[in-house]
């Protein structure tokens, strides 16, 4: 069965500092790997995608992730942090394109003047 | 373009009673799906619709829900009866019809709070 681990519950940072949410998945083969953000009151939104080619992957809002098959590694990244930013973010896999996602516990990001 | 609806926002009650929540996705989009966060908790798939079909039910967690989709417009979630463990958020997506090669974004909506007493 495939799953999803963010390690980091709960991150801080300034605002213009860079970011890196880390995303570890488990399955065999390469899943369709995606991140997501939800700000309060809101569903979630996808802010990029990853099925194949390039790893290194851009979406929006300024965000990238990197594609990492030998750590089966996926994490999101930001140069410089902006207050709405401040939000949760989930890595979720999936075995289509189509069909359900797995989704990580989720990361809480504070964003500090 | 309206996105994805979903009502009510918040609902409680107590053990035992009947709670139906609805979600109406974006208009032409045949894939619904419906997920659920239990507090403290990872988001988990329940079932997938497919128009008016069940593609994938694999995560609903007993035969106290029941999910249909009229007419592969709709959709509704019915617990009966509510249990303590059924407290969490309850989201729907929707994405279009599967096309060969392409991928269909799944778009979420606010999510329902259910908080059972």
């Amino acid at each position: 069965a495939q799953s999803v681990t963010q390690p980091d519950i709960h991150i801080t940072v300034s605002e213009g500092a860079s970011l890196e949410l880390r995303c570890n998945y488990s399955y065999g083969a390469t899943p369709y790997l995606f991140w997501y953000v939800q700000s309060p009151g809101q569903g979630l939104q996808l802010l990029l995608k990853y099925f194949s080619g390039d790893t290194l992957v851009q979406g929006i809002k300024g965000f990238e992730a990197e594609f990492k098959r030998s750590q089966s590694s996926f994490n999101l990244r930001k140069p410089s942090v902006h207050w709405s930013d401040a939000a949760e973010y989930f890595c979720a896999v999936g075995r289509t394109s189509y069909g359900k996602l797995t989704f990580g516990q989720g990361t809480i990001l504070t964003v500090h003047p | 373009e309206a996105g994805v609806t979903q009502f009510p926002s918040h609902s409680v009650i107590e053990k035992g009673q009947t709670v139906t929540l609805r979600c109406d996705p974006i208009s032409g989009h045949d894939n619904l799906y419906w997920y659920r966060r239990v507090m403290g908790k990872e988001i988990k798939f329940l079932l997938h619709f497919v128009k008016e079909s069940k593609q994938d039910e694999s995560g609903m967690p007993n035969n106290r829900f029941l999910a249909e989709r009229t007419g592969g417009t709709y959709s509704t979630l019915k617990v009966q009866p509510a249990e303590l463990e059924d407290s969490g958020v309850y989201f729907c997506a929707s994405s279009q019809a599967l096309a060969h090669s392409s991928y269909n974004e799944q778009f979420f909506g606010p999510g329902t709070r259910l908080t059972v007493l």
